[in-house]
């Protein structure tokens, strides 16, 4: 079964305007942390924003923030008043449990993100 | 500054070769991991490490094999085993307690078979 899954393969958004990039998710742990990545055309991967099974705030980094609906299982991404260098590929992801040394994070397939001018 | 460096930045390959790629940190980073990524899609773990001279395999670890010999080092060889090596590579590492970022990725490896 799919851990994380982000089911827009790709999104188109006005620049300046507002864009949620959808992410479910499923875990049986109670302790558990949700992340977004950003991935430009060159390949790196570009760490968001980072949410907490235990966070009873919904997290927010400059304009992006996450929604976070967790009886629901969801986590998406809110990037506000979007940039054209915000075209990307956007990954949502998952670590189950604890943070240990070696926690695996289990990416979805991503949402590719294009801002027109 | 610390960070990964992952090279080469592009690599070919021959059929029945193998290849190594490679991956260096100098964040004191315990954890380190190896992620394949195919076209349009996500990435899928290959193999991890938590501590030197130890590692475990991944989701997809066949035709592929690691070495963690140094706590800075953890290079990965593609095997002839591996029937489809053509993928984007990439490379990351974790501190203990890593709450707020997860991983630190580097920039990856482009590998061709040619």
């Amino acid at each position: 079964a799919q851990k994380i899954t982000q089911t827009q393969p790709g999104m188109f958004v006005q620049e300046k305007e507002a864009v949620t990039l959808d992410c479910t998710y499923d875990t049986s742990d109670q302790s558990y942390g949700l992340f977004w990545y950003k991935q430009p055309s060159s390949g790196e991967m570009i760490f968001l924003i980072y949410q907490g099974s235990y966070d009873e705030q919904n997290a927010t980094e400059g304009r992006y923030s996450l929604n976070f609906q967790k009886a629901r299982k969801s986590a998406n991404l809110v990037i506000s008043a979007s940039q054209l260098g915000d075209s990307a590929m956007y990954f949502c992801a998952m670590r189950e449990g604890e943070w240990e040394y070696g926690n695996k994070l289990v990416f979805g397939a991503g949402t590719i993100l294009r801002v027109k001018s | 500054d610390g960070g990964i460096t992952q090279s080469p930045k592009y690599l070919f390959r021959k059929e029945g070769q193998n290849v190594t790629l490679s991956c260096e940190q100098n964040l004191n980073h315990d954890a380190m991991y190896w992620y394949r990524q195919d076209p349009g899609q996500g990435l899928r773990l290959i193999y991890y490490s938590q501590i030197v001279n130890d590692f475990q395999k991944g989701d997809i670890a066949e035709g592929y094999s690691v070495s963690r010999e140094k706590k800075e080092s953890f290079p990965l060889t593609v095997t002839s085993a591996q029937k489809n090596p053509t993928a984007f590579y990439l490379c990351a590492s974790s501190r203990d307690r890593a709450q707020d970022y997860g991983y630190t990725f580097g920039s990856g490896t482009r590998l061709t078979v040619v």
